[in-house]
């Protein structure tokens, strides 16, 4: 069965800093993976997917997330974080069976300090 | 205009209630998903439609019922709401080559 962990409920960053949104994955297969944000009162947008295309992934707003599969991870990244960057995050990993039951990881909600 | 409309936007009700949750589109797509979201649980798949014929458990099922009306339109009851169904649910569409694009939301409190 295929799962998500995200690393960290919470990150706090200082404005400029680097953010890392650490996400490891259980598949039997490589999977598709994703990272969506929530920013408050709203759904679920999308950041950047990994269909096994190129293994560095470039997504909105600067994000960007590398498939590892020898360390079945897909970190996310930004060099440098902005005020508008808080919000939650979720990483998510589905089959290839393009039914896209995305399987969540329970999130990690990202504080921007000025 | 939102692509994916989710209605009512917040919702309290009392135990033992019927509830209806109604979800609809505008993007054309044939495939439409519920999911609640839980604090620390993240997103959890309770019932998903690949056209108006396919209804599909997911992993949360029980205590839920879904109605394919039309090609855009997707309901989830609650037939007798309970207090640990109070979470945010969520609506989202693909149409099999996209990721999913999801609704604003319903927050639901069963008291």
């Amino acid at each position: 069965a295929q799962s998500v962990t995200q690393l960290g409920s919470h990150v706090s960053v200082s404005e400029g800093a680097l953010v890392l949104l650490r996400c490891n994955y259980s598949s039997s297969v490589p999977p598709y993976l994703f990272w969506y944000v929530q920013y408050p009162n709203q759904g679920l947008q999308l950041l950047l997917k990994y269909t096994s295309a190129a293994t560095l992934v470039k997504g909105i707003n600067g994000f960007e997330a590398e498939f590892k599969k020898s360390e079945t991870s897909f970190h996310l990244t930004k060099p440098s974080a902005h005020m508008s960057d808080a919000a939650e995050y979720f990483c998510a990993v589905s089959g290839k069976d393009s039914s896209y039951k995305l399987i969540f990881g329970s999130g990690t909600r990202l504080l921007v300090r000025p | 205009d939102a692509d994916v409309t989710q209605t009512p936007r917040n919702r309290i009700t009392k135990t033992g209630k019927r509830i209806m949750l109604e979800c609809s589109q505008t993007k054309g797509h044939d495939r439409m998903y519920w999911y609640r979201q839980d604090p620390g649980l993240g997103l959890r798949l309770i019932y998903y439609s690949f056209d108006v014929k396919d209804i599909n458990k997911g992993e949360i099922s029980d205590g839920y019922s879904v109605s394919r009306q039309a090609q855009a339109k997707f309901s989830l009851s609650l037939e007798s709401a309970i207090p640990n169904q109070t979470a945010l649910y969520f609506c989202a569409t693909s149409d099999g080559g996209s990721p999913l694009h999801f609704g604003n939301g319903t927050r639901l409190t069963v008291t």
